[in-house]
């Protein structure tokens, strides 16, 4: 399985743009890349998800270069609601859709 | 909307009791996981099955066991709980394992074993 990397750490302000990047150098051709959110207390939630190039949605885009080593969820105008972790998935059917998540990266949005 | 039910939000038991975890889906998800989360460790799979009576083992499965009999209830069992089993335990479903589909948490289960 892909092992992903992602900053610890992040902090941003409201109204700005937000830009996670993760790395996957070794992701497999079959594999797609997915992005979960999760607050305190709470369950992680789907955002997004891609194999190449863009994806967007109504929360969030995924960028994913030609060599799919990296991919970046990209978060617009971000609030104080957007405070939480985010988290980089990297795998596919082939493994049975089993989700490994990382220790991913706490987004800390300032007013 | 899928429903991912956790029987207890928090517990408390204590070390070598016996300690079942309880999920219920309502949305008739093939798949179901059960995951712990600590500081710093982000979420570790424990155990996962794709099929009524069916279980796979996930990273972390030493010191629990699984049951699944109905399609939409999962169980962990902590068979002798210690006090390093004090963690967030999350279940989760997905549609199928042959889509690749997003998972639906429940919210989580806070066990201290003291």
């Amino acid at each position: 399985l892909a092992k992903t990397t992602q900053p610890i750490s992040m902090d941003s302000y409201e109204g700005q743009e937000v830009n996670i990047t993760c790395s996957h150098n070794n992701i497999a051709t079959n594999d797609y890349i997915t992005w979960y959110q999760q607050f305190p207390s709470q369950g992680p939630r789907f955002i997004i998800q891609g194999y190449k190039t863009k994806v967007t949605n109504e929360v969030a885009s995924l960028f994913i270069p030609a060599d799919r080593k990296s991919s970046t969820l990209s978060l617009p105008r971000v609030s104080l609601s957007d405070t939480a972790v985010y988290y980089c998935l990297v795998g596919g059917v082939y493994n049975f859709n089993k989700f490994y998540f990382g220790s991913g990266t706490k987004l800390n949005v300032k007013p | 909307d899928v429903k991912v039910t956790q029987s207890s939000r928090y517990l408390v038991k204590r070390t070598g009791e016996k300690v079942f975890l309880e999920c219920v889906q309502d949305m008739d998800h093939e798949n179901m996981f059960w995951y712990r989360q600590d500081p710093g460790l982000g979420l570790r799979l424990i155990y996962f099955s794709y099929d009524v009576k069916m279980k796979e083992k996930g990273d972390i499965p030493e010191g629990y066991s699984v049951s699944r009999e109905k399609k939409e209830r999962f169980s962990l069992i902590l068979e002798s709980a210690s006090t390093n089993q004090t963690s967030m335990y999350l279940c989760a479903s997905s549609p199928d394992r042959y889509l690749n589909t997003e998972a639906f948490f429940g919210q989580g289960t806070r066990l201290t074993v003291v």
